[in-house]
């Protein structure tokens, strides 16, 4: 059974930090990766997506790597800014479903 | 990939009553899904819902509770039926788009309060 697991729960810094959110899994058979922002009560928005394919993807300040191998995932936020504060959720997309994480609750600080 | 409107957005409900989520895709989509998020939890998966037959239930959750629609390929509804305090979540709606670039985008979520 695919288990989604992310480190830190709760992350806090100042504005302009370099920061790292990490997601790791059981199984390496996915067909990709999701990263989502979510805000208080809100629904879910896409950042990146990663095709079991691929090694990373890039937007903007937002850079995410997959290492399928080791069951690994990081997104990485440079430059991190106020508006960035959100939860960001990892999902993994298994057997035509997606599993996610517990989440990262991310502030920054002004 | 596909743009998904989702109402409605939130709700107050009465402990003993039923509400029906509706989501409309702007494209049509083989599978839908629907996903239950607890206060201060992740997703958890509710049911797919494929159009023209039955949902596929997950683990823990049943029809007579969680009744689910698919009348055709862009359109689903939800009901949380007969509600108790702990129904209290954010219900989401998501379909997953194809190509080169297969991933799932989801609707803006119901928030429903039971009380």
């Amino acid at each position: 059974k695919q288990e989604v697991t992310q480190i830190p729960a709760a992350l806090s810094v100042p504005e302009g930090e370099n920061l790292v959110l990490n997601c790791s899994f059981t199984d390496s058979a996915i067909y990709n990766l999701q990263w989502f922002r979510q805000d208080p009560g809100k629904g879910l928005t896409s950042l990146l997506l990663i095709q079991s394919s691929q090694r990373e993807q890039t937007s903007g300040r937002l850079n995410a790597s997959l290492d399928k191998s080791s069951g690994r995932s990081t997104l990485y936020i440079a430059a991190s800014q106020p508006g960035d504060s959100a939860t960001y959720l990892c999902a993994v997309g298994s057997s035509y479903k997606l599993i996610f994480g517990s989440g990262t609750r991310l502030l920054v600080r002004p | 990939s596909a743009v998904i409107s989702q109402k409605p957005s939130r709700d107050i409900c009465q402990r003993g009553t039923s509400l029906t989520i509706q989501c409309q895709v702007d494209s049509q989509v083989t599978m839908m899904f629907w996903y239950r998020q607890q206060p201060g939890q992740s997703l958890t998966l509710i049911a797919t819902a494929n159009q023209g037959s039955e949902a596929t239930y997950e683990s823990g959750f049943v029809i007579d509770k969680f009744p689910i629609s698919r009348p055709n390929l862009t359109f689903s509804t939800l009901t949380v039926s007969n509600m108790s305090p702990e129904d209290s979540s954010i219900y989401l709606c998501s379909v997953e788009y194809g190509g080169a670039n297969y991933g799932y985008t989801f609707g803006s979520g119901t928030r429903l309060t039971v009380v």
